[in-house]
């Protein structure tokens, strides 16, 4: 099993929608949860930044962590098409190693 | 301010060929990484550094090696390219996470895009 599974999408959602994404782990260890925002031909770019469990709110963004469950959320609310790019998700431990999830494509739709 | 940089930008090489990509930050930033993006793989860590002198390996460190001789600088070596080493490599730094009570800084480079033939 991957220490990080998200699914690959694509995702596709009209503008003005509720946007969730999701990530499971295996490795109970994770204390730190990241989101990015990939767009194509790009680097990727740090969204959220969230220690152990709970809910982070930036904007109209907002991130949540369920360690219990080992599945961590991003959601966007209203939408906008610029919101349109590879997702991914991302963890680490005490080990210094940052490991990603494989991303998810979103298409919000106009 | 520069942010993260990455050079060369593209390259082509043939099998068997070396070549060191090169990272750049400006930021005083203690951690650096190389990362490989391939179509449905994800971002895979290859190696990461915590400081000027240090490296570790990460996931998919086997045909490279680095050097953080320099804090700001960060390099990626291929020894002897092999075709499966066709892919987008990215340079990343950031601090260490602050916890709870702070907030958390990482910054990507553009990418070096490699073709081995």
């Amino acid at each position: 099993q991957k220490e990080v599974e998200q699914d690959p999408g694509p995702l596709s959602v009209p503008e003005g929608a509720i946007v969730s994404l999701n990530c499971t782990y295996s490795n109970s260890a994770f204390q730190y949860f990241m989101w990015y925002r990939q767009y194509s031909r790009k680097g990727p770019e740090l969204l959220m930044y969230t220690y152990s469990s709970g809910n982070k709110e930036d904007g109209r963004f907002t991130a949540q962590v369920d360690k219990s469950s080992k599945y961590i959320s991003l959601f966007i609310r209203d939408s906008q098409p610029s919101d349109s790019a590879t997702y991914l998700c991302a963890m680490s431990a005490q080990d210094d190693k940052i490991i990603f999830g494989k991303g998810t494509r979103l298409h919000i739709l106009p | 301010n520069a942010g993260v940089t990455q050079t060369p930008k593209f390259r082509v090489l043939k099998t068997g060929q070396s070549m060191t990509l090169l990272c750049a930050q400006d930021m005083n930033h203690e951690y650096m990484y190389w990362y490989r993006q391939d179509p449905g793989m994800g971002l895979r860590l290859i190696h990461y550094s915590v400081g000027e002198g240090t490296t570790a390996k990460g996931e998919v460190p086997d045909g490279y090696n680095v050097s953080r001789l320099k804090k700001q600088n960060f390099l990626l070596g291929l020894e002897s390219a092999a075709p499966s080493q066709t892919s987008v490599y990215f340079c990343a730094s950031s601090y260490w996470f602050s916890g709870a009570t702070g907030t958390y800084e990482q910054y990507f480079g553009p990418g070096t895009r490699l073709t081995v033939t």
